[in-house]
């Protein structure tokens, strides 16, 4: 265990739902990273917080929506999506963003299909 | 653009064999370099790291090998084994930037 826990593992949904995923680290970090995985694509930087600010936002359409409600827990809300959003979203975390050395911690992700 | 290439998308080595795995990158002066492993319905778990000015790291049976000239890293998995099929990432960090670009992946599968 990674000390990164995310929930669902799983989700299916339709592209009129609302859905949200949950992230939360019991390491103290206070940086913490949403990335999308697709198939034989490289990881994709979605959003990034530090200290519960938003920090990044790399292009991300509107339909993802972040949420940071403190330096532990993590939020992604769904709506709307599409079936080329169906990908594995995985949760990271550091100590903070100063130290360029730092190791990210992983979460196990969530599998995510858009029918 | 920057662009980070693994070797091939999956590569079959015998147990007991050295693995070596490369990430070629392009357009990018990257102050560190980490590999990751990972697992099917797992998320990525960190290896090593490596910093620019350093030539190679070690840790147990696993190697890195860092180039700046060539801008080319080197992942060796000496003595291997079934257990260490995953597929590796790699990931790259300019100076200055707290953001991290990865490559695709290598899959690696050692057989018994």
């Amino acid at each position: 265990e990674t000390g990164v826990t995310q929930t669902p593992r799983h989700l299916v949904m339709g592209m009129t739902n609302k859905k949200s995923l949950k992230c939360e680290q019991h390491l103290g970090h206070n940086a913490m990273y949403w990335y999308k995985q697709s198939a034989k694509k490289p990881l994709e930087l979605m959003f990034v917080y530090n200290f519960k600010e938003q920090t990044e936002n790399n292009s991300v359409p509107s339909r993802f929506s972040p949420e940071c409600p403190n330096s532990s827990h993590l939020f992604l809300h769904l709506h709307t999506l599409q079936p080329e959003d169906s990908a594995l979203y995985l949760c990271a975390s550091t100590p903070d963003l100063s130290t360029f050395t730092d190791t990210q911690y992983f979460g196990p992700g969530t599998r995510l299909t858009v029918l | 653009s920057q662009k980070i290439e693994q070797n091939s998308e999956a590569l079959n080595i015998q147990e007991g064999k050295t693995a070596t795995l490369t990430c070629n990158y392009t357009n990018y002066s990257p102050a560190y370099l980490q590999w990751y492993r990972q697992d099917p319905g797992r998320g990525p778990v960190f290896l090593l790291l490596i910093r620019e000015n350093e030539k190679e790291k070690r840790k147990e049976r696993l190697k890195v090998t860092f180039d700046t000239t060539l801008k080319q890293s080197l992942f060796h998995i000496t003595a291997s084994q079934p257990a260490d099929s995953a597929t590796y990432l790699c990931a790259l960090r300019a100076s200055g930037t707290y953001k991290y670009i990865f490559g695709t992946g290598t899959r690696l599968k050692v057989l018994a």
